[in-house]
């Protein structure tokens, strides 16, 4: 049930774009977008519902398309500060119950 | 405003020995979560609390975890006895209701030798 994100990880140098993949066996309600620095927390980014809409915060942005169950989330012209581990997490339609994904490593170099 | 609040920080204990972790969640949220983290992998939830109800403890390991948020307010998780596998940052999270959005506490890192 868990959800799969994709890449596992990705090494990026400042000013690339960068895509990371959630993908459900299930079919979604909701997909919230996380990202965890080592040591820290998960500090939420955003919050996408059933509909296919898209979110942009600043130069990260995320699509939802409830047909492929899954949500992307597309980082632009990535900056240092990006790097850290990205999670999905979501809920399921029809349920409250709300699963992480498998996580992306996200390193952005100079 | 204040955010989630959780202590201690880091915790090392002897196997067998009992350990409790408490969290204070943002004014006014409704709903609390405890979640487990081993590392470099996502959260995994252990409880979810609905006010004073705890709603979801499918995943709780019941023999040895217990939890409690008597008024409300504040929550405790407490594990007795400790096992070597726990060792793990122990999260808590809290939303105004189940269906927004979750801030999570810093963690307490906990290591069991």
């Amino acid at each position: 049930q868990q959800p799969v994100q994709s890449p596992q990880a990705v090494i990026l140098r400042e000013g690339e774009d960068a895509v990371i993949n959630c993908s459900s066996s299930k079919a979604l309600y909701s997909v919230h977008w996380y990202r965890q620095k080592h040591g820290e927390a998960p500090v939420f980014l955003m919050i996408l519902l059933k509909g296919g809409e898209q979110k942009g915060h600043e130069k990260i942005s995320a699509s939802f398309n409830e047909k492929k169950q899954q949500s992307s989330l597309y980082l632009t012209a990535s900056q240092l500060s990006y790097s850290g581990t990205y999670f999905c997490g979501i809920r399921f339609s029809g349920t409250y119950k709300y699963i992480f994904g498998t996580g992306t490593r996200l390193k952005v170099l100079a | 405003e204040a955010g989630v609040v959780q202590s201690p920080r880091y915790k090392i204990i002897e196997k067998k020995q009992p350990v409790a972790f408490w969290c204070n969640p943002i004014s006014g949220h409704n709903t609390l979560y405890w979640y487990l983290q081993n590392l470099g992998q996502g959260p995994e939830l252990l409880i979810r609390y609905e006010n004073e109800e705890a709603v979801d403890d499918s995943q709780l390991p019941k023999d040895r975890f217990s939890a409690e948020r008597l008024k409300g307010v504040d929550s405790t998780l407490k594990i007795q006895p400790a096992e070597l596998g726990d060792s793990a940052v122990y999260l808590c999270a809290s939303s105004l209701s189940r269906e927004d959005t979750q801030y999570f506490g810093p963690g307490t890192r906990l290591t069991v030798l």
